[in-house]
């Protein structure tokens, strides 16, 4: 039962052009939504996150967008750059629970130059 | 800059032999994780401790168990590793449940 879900499994974008990457939840219970970036042979690293509260939320190049009657969030890159080529993992977290972080299967985003 | 730390890179393992993770953080942590990462499936929470000597089973505990002794340590044991416990192994830890920080990983083949 995949709770959160990442329906792309891979993504190709000219390096300048906006990326954007989805994730679905089916959990009502979730509030708080992360991203995650990947680069091979090393551990995930925190991206962004958002609150249940907010139905965006920005950092530079990277701005996650929350529509909770949708269930979906989305991470925008723009201008995606060569360096951003890694994959990307959502993840949800649902407070009044044991707060665990439930993780989708993840998007390879490759930037072509 | 929180450091998360694991024994190895690479592990090859026979199957039924017992199997030690070590994971170290040095940020005074109080949550720490295990995770696999497999192709397609995305990273899956094994077990998870938010204090010394206490541990929660995460989504797929079967087939293994933890040990935190000391605050700045967790180790996942695989008491009898089988083929299917071939996987990248991740440890985590945070101050909170929610951003977590990442070891490097172990690949671990079991033969």
């Amino acid at each position: 039962d995949q709770q959160v879900k990442q329906n792309s499994p891979s993504l190709s974008v000219q390096e300048g052009r906006i990326s954007i990457l989805n994730c679905d939840y089916t959990n009502s219970m979730f509030d708080y939504f992360l991203w995650y970036k990947k680069y091979p042979a090393e551990g995930p690293t925190f991206l962004i996150s958002i609150s249940s509260i907010k139905d965006k939320n920005e950092d530079g190049r990277f701005t996650v967008f929350l529509n909770k009657s949708a269930k979906h969030l989305s991470l925008h890159i723009v201008p995606s750059q060569p360096g951003d080529s890694a994959v990307y993992f959502c993840a949800a977290s649902a407070r009044n629970g044991n707060e665990k972080l439930t993780f989708g299967t993840g998007t390879r985003l490759t930037i072509i130059p | 800059d929180v450091k998360v730390t694991q024994s190895s890179r690479y592990l090859v393992k026979r199957t039924g032999e017992k199997v030690f993770l070590e994971c170290v953080q040095d940020m005074d942590h109080e949550n720490m994780f295990w995770y696999r990462q497999d192709p397609g499936l995305g990273l899956r929470l094994i077990y998870f401790s938010y204090d010394v000597k206490m541990k929660e089973k995460g989504d797929i505990p079967e087939g293994y168990s933890v040990s935190r002794e000391k605050k700045e340590r967790f180790s996942l044991i695989l008491e009898s590793a089988s083929t299917n416990q071939t996987s990248m192994y991740l440890c985590a830890s945070s101050h909170d449940f929610y951003e977590q920080y990442f070891g490097p990983g172990t690949r671990l083949t079991v033969t």
